[in-house]
């Protein structure tokens, strides 16, 4: 059965530095997303791509967050100077379509902020 | 706006049922429920659509009452496996995003 993969599975970095967290959605898929989840807390959406642009996005996907599909299998996302609060688990998640259909998420990242 | 989910968390016997609510103050277009073990990724399980549509688990089961913003999961004959921490993601509108609820801990012991 297809998945969503991530990596890597595991990222620490000090604060500061930049950071990219990269995703393989399900390839017939055309809606990607990233979430995240500080540690004991509920799932926090922050972006969904489409068509190579974003099509909505949160209030925590502020100047700092970015996200790319640098080319037709991976999709990436990029914090460009990390703080303590970014610390947490970030999923990606795709759908074959928008609305209504099922979001499938990968295995996530943890990201540690020192 | 978040949904909001109860109860936050359960605990059962093997082979005993539990009910988890979710329950907004936005007009929905579909439900979204996953159940997430420690450390790990939600795991898609229900989604209902607005209009009645249902797709997902053959042993959960869930109801969406469009006109009341509710949603329900009913695990029936819990399993050990249920153990874990429900989520619903709510969509509203023409977005995509899901927004989910904070959860409810399900706990089963033998």
């Amino acid at each position: 059965e297809p998945e969503v993969t991530q990596t890597p599975s595991h990222q620490v970095t000090q604060m500061g530095q930049e950071v990219i967290l990269r995703c393989v959605p399900i390839s017939n898929h055309l809606y990607f997303y990233w979430y995240r989840q500080i540690l004991g807390q509920k799932v926090e959406f922050l972006v969904s791509f489409y068509n190579n642009e974003i099509s909505e996005k949160s209030e925590i996907f502020d100047d700092q967050f970015s996200v790319e599909r640098p080319d037709g299998s991976n999709f990436t996302l990029k914090i460009r100077s990390t703080k303590l609060e970014d610390s947490a688990m970030y999923f990606c998640a795709s759908s074959e379509q928008g609305r209504g259909e099922t979001q499938y998420f990968g295995p996530g990242t943890r990201l540690l902020v020192l | 706006q978040q949904p909001v989910q109860s109860p936050q968390a359960v605990i059962l016997r093997e082979g005993e049922d539990a009910v988890i609510n979710c329950s907004s103050s936005k007009a929905l277009y579909s439900v979204h429920w996953y159940r997430q073990k420690h450390g790990e990724a939600p795991v898609f399980l229900m989604i209902l659509l607005k209009g009645g549509e249902q797709k997902g688990h053959d042993k959960i089961s869930a109801s969406f009452n469009e006109k009341k913003q509710q949603s329900s999961l009913y695990l029936t004959a819990s399993q050990l496996s249920y153990s874990g921490t429900y989520f619903c993601g709510t969509r509203s509108g023409g977005y995509n995003k899901l927004i989910f609820g904070a959860g409810t801990r399900l706990a089963v012991h033998p």
